[in-house]
């Protein structure tokens, strides 16, 4: 079976400019969190959405939004980017209502760069 | 932001050696804290979630301890081995819909 997958592998934007970052979760798991590695730093929980409702939202500000769709995957979006935002993207899924209160099986990252 | 702590930052042992990292977090609303393993240019790799106090977890030579009302985890590794090169991460996940993570311990296993 397919892992988790993102897209796209690589990302370089402008500031200021929008960007959206894609997931597909293992088949058959219905929630998908996303997270943001900055270089040093642990992932800092973004969003997670089960069943397309969000069900939990880290410390982020309103230009992060994301969405879930009828086939399980799911798009971050960042509007208005700052340098601040370059980091690793990473996406997650489990497989049971609970989301975070489960293992988190973890896609490759999107790296995006902001200048 | 809840406070997660990991130490050390990182570490060298020796092939065969057997070590032991630390994760602090808050003991109060506690639900859950994780285990995960992250190889250099892999994603992470989930070991353990544990949920309740006194919890012990064995993976092979990997094995996890929790004390929830003091607030730490510890994780063991028996017998060190190359292939067990990677960042450990713990998270935390109290209360709301959040997972904190730790900036979790570099281990380099030396052959």
């Amino acid at each position: 079976d397919a892992g988790v997958t993102q897209s796209p592998t690589h990302l370089i934007k402008t500031r200021g400019q929008h960007v959206t970052l894609r997931c597909s979760p293992i088949s058959g798991h219905k929630s998908v969190s996303w997270y943001q590695q900055v270089l040093g730093q642990g992932p800092q929980f973004i969003f997670q959405y089960y069943e397309k409702e969000e069900r939990g939202r880290g410390n982020f500000p309103d230009r992060f939004s994301a969405r879930q769709f009828p086939n399980y995957s799911s798009e971050l979006n960042v509007n208005a980017l700052l340098l601040g935002d370059s980091a690793l993207y990473l996406c997650a899924s489990s497989n049971t209502k609970r989301g975070l209160y489960n293992e988190q099986f973890f896609g490759p990252g999107t790296r995006l760069t902001v200048l | 932001i809840l406070n997660v702590e990991q130490s050390p930052q990182s570490l060298h042992v020796q092939e065969g050696d057997s070590t032991n990292f630390t994760c602090s977090f808050p003991s109060s609303n506690f639900y859950a804290l994780h285990w995960y393993r992250w190889e250099t240019a892999k994603s992470p790799e989930a070991l353990f979630v544990m949920t309740l106090n006194g919890d012990e977890k064995k993976k092979g030579r990997i094995s996890a301890t929790l004390n929830t009302k003091e607030g730490y985890s510890y994780l063991y590794i028996k017998g060190s081995q190359p292939e067990d090169s990677a960042t450990y991460l713990c998270a935390f996940m109290g209360g709301a819909n959040n997972l904190f993570f730790g900036t979790g311990t570099r281990l380099t296993v030396i052959p």
